[in-house]
């Protein structure tokens, strides 16, 4: 069974401390990857599309990088705005127009100032 | 730019009742979705629409019903509520020739069924 899982559940930083967040994935033949960010009471927001494993995508403190099996998310020199919780989905071979979208569930990323 | 406007934002149904949930674009998208994400189990899409005039069923349809009114309204409709459709719904959108596959969600509307 197609799986995505996310780890750690939820990572607490020191502003500053650089870290990363990890999704796995267990879909063959992917058709992308993405990650979403999600604050507290609102609806997720699009990040990052990485289609290709080496594939390197960046924007301001966040990196994503993809291989065969994840992708890392790489938050350098964190800020307090950057808590949220941070959601990995995989678009599967078969499925086509999102409507298959496997979602993990999540890492909850809480940055201390 | 709006974006994807949902309402009502909260709503606390009595076993049985019946509601819907509206969802508007304004980014003249043509796909549009409803989810509903629960604790421990992710985002799990209930129904969607690729264009105007057509709906198909997602992962979790049952006791739903959804009207793609125009290009712009998507409404998912509870015809008899029941304590496990409590969740947050979201509804999102998406373009026809976004290269990227990407999402754009609302607010999301928290449903609470006594």
């Amino acid at each position: 069974e197609d799986q995505v899982t996310q780890s750690p559940e939820a990572l607490r930083l020191q502003e500053g401390e650089s870290s990363s967040l990890n999704c796995s994935y267990t879909v063959s033949g992917l058709r992308g990857l993405f990650w979403y960010r999600q604050d507290p009471g609102k609806g997720p927001e699009f990040l990052f599309t990485l289609y290709s494993a080496g594939e390197e995508k960046e924007k301001e403190r966040l990196k994503a990088t993809l291989t065969k099996k994840e992708s890392f998310l790489h938050i350098t020199a964190p800020k307090p705005e950057d808590s949220a919780t941070y959601l990995c989905a995989v678009h599967p071979p078969n499925a086509g127009n999102n409507r298959k979208l496997i979602w993990g569930l999540g890492t909850s990323l809480a940055v201390n100032p | 730019n709006a974006g994807v406007t949902q309402t009502p934002k909260f709503q606390v149904l009595k076993t049985g009742q019946s509601m819907t949930l509206q969802c508007a674009q304004d980014m003249n998208h043509n796909s549009m979705y409803w989810y509903r994400q629960d604790p421990g189990m992710g985002l799990r899409l209930i129904y969607y629409s690729a264009s105007e005039g057509t709906t198909d069923k997602g992962e979790v349809p049952n006791g739903y019903n959804v009207s793609r009114l125009n290009k712009r309204e998507f409404s998912l409709r509870l015809e008899s509520a029941a304590p496990s459709q409590t969740s947050v719904y979201f509804c999102a959108s998406r373009p026809v020739n976004a290269g990227a596959n990407v999402l754009t969600f609302g607010a999301g509307s928290r449903l609470t069924v006594l």
